[in-house]
């Protein structure tokens, strides 16, 4: 199946600084990324969608100054979490669509002090 | 947008035994495809099984198996023969027109050996 590779796996940052998490599709060309966020024992809450080349598309209630995605490729997406706080801290998750199917990333354990 | 619902957020069964985990969904659209989602400790992602809604027949994957009932927006999957590796988070998954993912709040299940 296709590979979809999300990087770093885990990161501890202090409060106020920013963070970037990337997400590559390695095998298949993703016009379209997605991300997700999951709290402890909660679902996946989708995020944004981002765009090959556009804007990204944010889901209700994600402040879109704090959550900046850039997809600036057709294999990769990044979030980058600006002047991150303890309430930041979550597990974020990117998919992409090949085909029929979504493929995720590993996701990423962030953790703000 | 679309909801789905998981009502069941803890489930148990015996090894060897066979498990049903419920979901349902309210959408408006009449083409999307439904999935369940296999999330171990790792976090990973796993995609379990996969239904079309254009289809009538009844996905099959293995010892997994679900029952879509269009008309009642139900979807259920059925694991059979349960083995202690499917102990795990199961989500399930609506796949809009727009390819976004809406994921059910999930159901955790433990396997006795």
């Amino acid at each position: 199946g296709a590979v979809v590779s999300q990087h770093p796996s885990w990161v501890i940052c202090k409060s106020g600084t920013s963070v970037k998490i990337e997400c590559r599709s390695l095998d298949f060309q993703a016009t379209t990324m997605f991300w997700y966020r999951q709290f402890p024992k909660q679902s996946l809450m989708l995020m944004a969608t981002s765009n090959e080349g556009s804007k990204a598309t944010y889901e209700q209630g994600v402040e879109k100054d704090k959550f900046l995605i850039n997809h600036a490729s057709l294999t990769l997406s990044t979030l980058t979490v600006t002047s991150a706080h303890p309430e930041d801290s979550s597990f974020y998750i990117c998919s992409a669509i090949k085909g029929k199917e979504a493929f995720f990333g590993q996701g990423t354990r962030l953790t703000v002090v | 947008a679309q909801t789905v619902t998981q009502s069941q957020p803890e489930m148990s069964v015996q090894e060897a035994e066979t498990v049903t985990l419920s979901c349902t969904y309210d959408t408006s659209e009449s083409d999307y495809y439904l999935f369940w989602y296999k999330q171990p400790p790792s976090r990973q992602m796993i995609l379990v099984i996969r239904q079309e809604a254009y289809k009538q027949q009844n996905a099959t994957e293995n010892r997994f198996s679900v029952n879509f009932q269009k008309a009642a927006k139900s979807f259920s999957l059925k694991i059979s023969d349960s083995q202690l590796g499917d102990a795990a988070m199961y989500f399930c998954a609506y796949r809009s027109t727009g390819n976004q993912f809406y994921f059910g709040t999930g159901t955790s299940l433990t396997v006795i050996p």
